[in-house]
């Protein structure tokens, strides 16, 4: 199966900054790459599909770009809703498989 | 609007099977989907359990596959899991999601369902 590794796991971002968090794929998944966020108490929620993609109502300040085995979900200016944990996940191949997830602290 | 809806026992004694139905609402399930069972262990991060199409095709994660069934009941609107043999380590919340055709990702997610294996 492919393993999905994501750095850093704790990110402490203020207000206003730019938060970069990556995610690394043990094979090639092509752009078969998933973005989720989730918040304490809730389900994950869809950011973005196909590696750049964003799902219906994410805002434009969250982007995502790469392909192969790299892939990085930026946001662009950190808002006090961003808080909590993303998940990426790649869809290239059974069985379907995540990273283990990126923290993001507001700082 | 599409909602999903986890139902099941919260509460499941060691060896014995876990069985969960996932209710699909807004949406019919014999469109152009698939439908999939997600864990996430208490403070974990998630774990897919497997995927099942209108049609009642499957694909399940291999460490799981010798205990697991999914299975679609396009009459009723809803898609349902099973896992034999339950442990400890599988006390999680379980998610059912809405997948899209052809790239997987989960686009819509049921609230969870916290399922604890404990005598």
């Amino acid at each position: 199966e492919i393993v999905m590794t994501q750095s850093p796991a704790t990110l402490s971002v203020s207000p206003g900054e730019r938060a970069t968090l990556s995610c690394r794929a043990s094979q090639s998944v092509s752009r078969n790459l998933t973005w989720y966020q989730q918040k304490p108490g809730q389900a994950p929620r869809l950011l973005i599909s196909g590696a750049s993609t964003r799902a219906t109502g994410i805002p434009a300040r969250f982007s995502g770009s790469g392909s192969g085995t790299e892939f990085t979900l930026t946001i662009s200016s950190l808002q006090s809703e961003d808080f909590g944990i993303y998940y990426c996940q790649q869809d290239i191949t059974w069985p379907l498989t995540f990273g283990g997830g990126t923290k993001v602290e507001i700082k | 609007q599409v909602q999903l809806q986890e139902s099941g026992p919260g509460l499941v004694k060691p060896s014995e099977t876990l069985s969960l139905t996932c209710a699909v609402s807004g949406y019919s399930i014999s469109s152009n989907h698939f439908w999939g069972w997600i864990r996430q262990p208490p403070g974990k991060g998630l774990e897919w359990i497997g995927t099942v199409s209108r049609t009642g095709n499957t694909h399940y994660n291999p460490s799981l596959e010798s205990r697991v069934t999914i299975s679609v009941d396009t009459s009723k609107n809803y898609f349902s899991l099973k896992v034999t043999s339950v442990t400890a380590a599988d006390t999680a919340v379980y998610y059912c999601a809405r997948q899209e055709y052809g790239s997987e990702s989960a686009d819509c997610w049921g609230q969870g369902t916290l399922v604890t294996v404990s005598s």
